[in-house]
């Protein structure tokens, strides 16, 4: 299993501005993600960040909005950038890893998740 | 189309009853399926996770069923508590390299009246 926090866990933010979010996990993993979830909404994938390569952005999700960086293999902060109100959303960090046994998969964790205001 | 569609959207039922919520899937091809619970302002938690030769499995009052023919899953809650109250997400995986692709259902709102 892998344990994720994230910091903030909420902020409030004025339109124009940039907040960075932290995604800290207690083991090392190669993937990592970021999620987005507005309100009563699913979770929509932003972009997949590997550790030594430039992160992979979803359709409709580009890395000037989202810059991401991943400087080790358990840490990656999500940028959103010249907010507005539009971004009000609750982010989440998720990080995957492989189980082993007899029949090995793909196991997805999430992180507590920043909830962001824009006013 | 890879798709992952649950019913009901929401519902309401008193504590201490059962309930049932259903998670259909066009996945293809299919790895895993996953039920999460989320609580409001949180990130979602694993309840419980099955790959296509698993037909059913429990997690203490949750039981999670996948009939892989039919490409449907289950998620029985018994003696609802008012803890159970959450949003249930049913997650299917497609492929299984690590370039494979998660799909996110909308999810079921469960609120659970005393």
């Amino acid at each position: 299993s892998a344990v994720i926090s994230q910091k903030p866990s909420r902020d409030i933010c004025q339109r124009g501005t940039s907040l960075t979010i932290q995604c800290q996990v207690d083991s090392q993993v190669t993937m990592m993600f970021w999620y987005r979830q507005q309100p009563g909404q699913s979770l929509t994938l932003i972009a997949t960040a590997n550790q030594g390569s430039e992160a992979t952005y979803e359709s409709g999700f580009v890395i000037d909005k989202f810059p991401i960086s991943r400087p080790n293999l358990t840490f990656s902060t999500l940028t959103v950038s010249n907010m507005s109100p539009e971004d009000s959303s609750i982010y989440l960090c998720s990080v995957e890893t492989t189980t082993s046994g007899g029949f090995s998969y793909n196991e997805q964790f999430f992180g507590p998740g920043t909830r962001l205001t824009v006013l | 189309k890879n798709q992952v569609e649950q019913s009901p959207q929401s519902l309401i039922i008193l504590e201490g009853k059962n309930c049932t919520l259903q998670c259909n899937y066009t996945v293809s091809p299919f790895s895993n399926l996953r039920w999460y619970k989320q609580d409001t302002g949180r990130g979602p938690v694993s309840l419980t996770i099955m790959t296509f030769s698993e037909n059913t499995k429990s997690n203490g009052r949750y039981t999670a069923t996948l009939d892989a023919d039919t490409k449907q899953s289950s998620l029985h809650i018994t003696a609802s508590q008012l803890s159970d109250s959450a949003s249930y997400i049913c997650v299917a995986r497609r492929g299984y390299s690590s370039a494979s692709k998660i799909i996110f259902g909308s999810g079921t709102r469960l609120s659970i009246r005393p």
